[in-house]
């Protein structure tokens, strides 16, 4: 219950598209979901994020949807650029057992051909 | 600059012999914490730390121990080191716990022969 699955593990896009990673979870204690983008040899640092409250957010060319009821949250990518290659994590955190923790998915490694 | 350090950065070593990663924010962050990356597994909590002297056990603790006698540094052990435990380690601290921005050290790339 506690698990964030993402998909899909690996994506190509080419330049100009959009890419789109989905995430779902089950736990509704969780009330923030951040996306974190990692690039080779470096540590996840935050892109996005998005509380319950909003269907939508929307930072420059990443756009975050969140639908409560399906309990599924997204990224897009619009105009992908080669620079947007990256993993993304997606992530969930909330009060679980009276301990705030993030849980986070497994990672979809994005590649963007040039 | 507001960051997250460790070191080693690469460490190769053998069966046994026990070893330490240190970690330091200079952000006076309350929570820290350890990950595992390893493929097709995504980030795994080892431990977190809410405070000095308060250490909790993540989703996979076994054959790890930290400590957290400052607020800056948070070091993760581990005292008979395995090959299953060959993998990919970030430091992360925050200034509260979960629904916090999580800062990431930059990575140590562990290697056990």
């Amino acid at each position: 219950q506690q698990q964030v699955k993402q998909s899909p593990q690996s994506l190509i896009v080419q330049k100009g598209g959009i890419s789109i990673i989905n995430c779902a979870y089950e736990n509704t204690a969780f009330d923030y979901f951040p996306w974190y983008q990692q690039f080779p040899g470096k540590g996840p640092a935050l892109l996005i994020a998005i509380r319950p409250d909003v269907s939508e957010k929307k930072e420059g060319r990443f756009t975050i949807s969140f639908n409560k009821s399906a309990k599924q949250f997204s990224l897009h990518i619009m105009d992908s650029q080669p620079g947007d290659s990256a993993t993304y994590f997606c992530a969930a955190s909330g009060d679980l057992n009276r301990d705030d923790k993030i849980i986070f998915g497994k990672g979809t490694r994005l590649h963007i051909l040039p | 600059e507001a960051q997250v350090t460790q070191n080693p950065r690469y460490l190769i070593t053998v069966t046994g012999k026990k070893l330490t990663v240190t970690c330091s924010q200079n952000m006076n962050h309350e929570y820290m914490s350890w990950y595992r990356q390893d493929p097709g597994l995504g980030l795994r909590q080892i431990y977190y730390s809410m405070n000095v002297e308060v250490t909790d056990k993540g989703d996979v603790p076994e054959g790890y121990k930290v400590s957290r006698k400052e607020k800056r540094n948070f070091p993760l052990i581990l005292e008979s080191p395995s090959p299953n435990q060959t993998s990919l380690y970030f430091c992360a601290s925050s200034l509260g716990q979960g629904t916090d921005t999580q800062y990431f050290g930059p990575g140590t790339r562990l290697t056990v022969l």
